[in-house]
């Protein structure tokens, strides 16, 4: 079964300063599709980023990038030039290329704080 | 789009009362998951429908849970007889299933239920 980690419970970034949240993954598939998933105090889960694991290039959106290390099964966010819109919960997450299943496995989220 | 629909946004409810939650898919979507979130187990897939059909239903905590989609637009949650453990916020996600893709999940706002 694949297994999505997130290490860090908790992060804080300065107010225009930049953040990395990390997220490992477990997998045997070689085909896969890798997110960001942010939650703001609304509750509304929104979609940050996304990247296929067939890119060798790393996906970029804005201020938001990532860093996909696919050897090593690493998908970290980067957030640059925070904001204190940023703060909310952040989760990564995992779903197959090539599957009969449909679920999205969800790694258990990083609560970023931006202080002013 | 209107994006993802769940209805009510916060349900209050005594226990052992029966709770309804209810869900309208982005039009066009194919998959539709039910989520639940908790501070203690996080985010936890329930259930989900390919083309209606229930396909993965072991996240359902127990027979006192049930999930119907009767057509492509509208899904629904039941808790009978509802218990103080479970409350949580149930998020309702849908997403376009290709044989292969992204198979992005967009989410709804999420019901906040309690139950006293």
């Amino acid at each position: 079964a694949q297994t999505v980690t997130q290490s860090q419970p908790e992060m804080s970034v300065q107010e225009a300063e930049t953040v990395t949240l990390s997220c490992t993954y477990d997998t045997s598939e070689s085909d896969y599709y890798l997110f960001w998933y942010k939650q703001p105090p609304s509750r509304q889960m929104i979609l940050v980023i996304r990247q296929e694991a067939y890119k060798q290039q790393n996906a970029t959106e804005n201020r938001f990038s990532v860093n996909f290390q696919k050897a090593a099964k690493s998908f970290s966010l980067k957030i640059s030039d925070s904001q204190l819109g940023d703060a909310a919960m952040y989760f990564c997450a995992y779903h197959p290329a090539w599957s009969n299943n449909n679920d999205m496995r969800f790694g258990a989220g990083t609560r970023l704080t931006v202080k002013p | 789009d209107a994006g993802v629909i769940q209805s009510p946004r916060h349900e209050v409810t005594e226990m052992g009362q029966e709770v309804t939650l209810r869900c309208k898919p982005i039009s066009g979507h194919n998959s539709l998951f039910w989520y639940r979130q908790t501070m203690m187990r996080g985010l936890e897939l329930l259930i989900y429908f390919n083309n209606n059909v229930p396909i993965d239903d072991s996240g359902m905590p127990e027979d006192r849970f049930s999930a119907k989609m009767p057509n492509a637009s509208f899904s629904t949650l039941k808790i009978q007889p509802s218990e103080p453990r479970d409350s949580a916020v149930y998020f309702c996600a849908s997403s376009f299933r290709l044989a292969a893709g992204s198979n992005e999940q967009f989410f709804g706002p999420g019901t906040r239920l309690t139950v006293l």
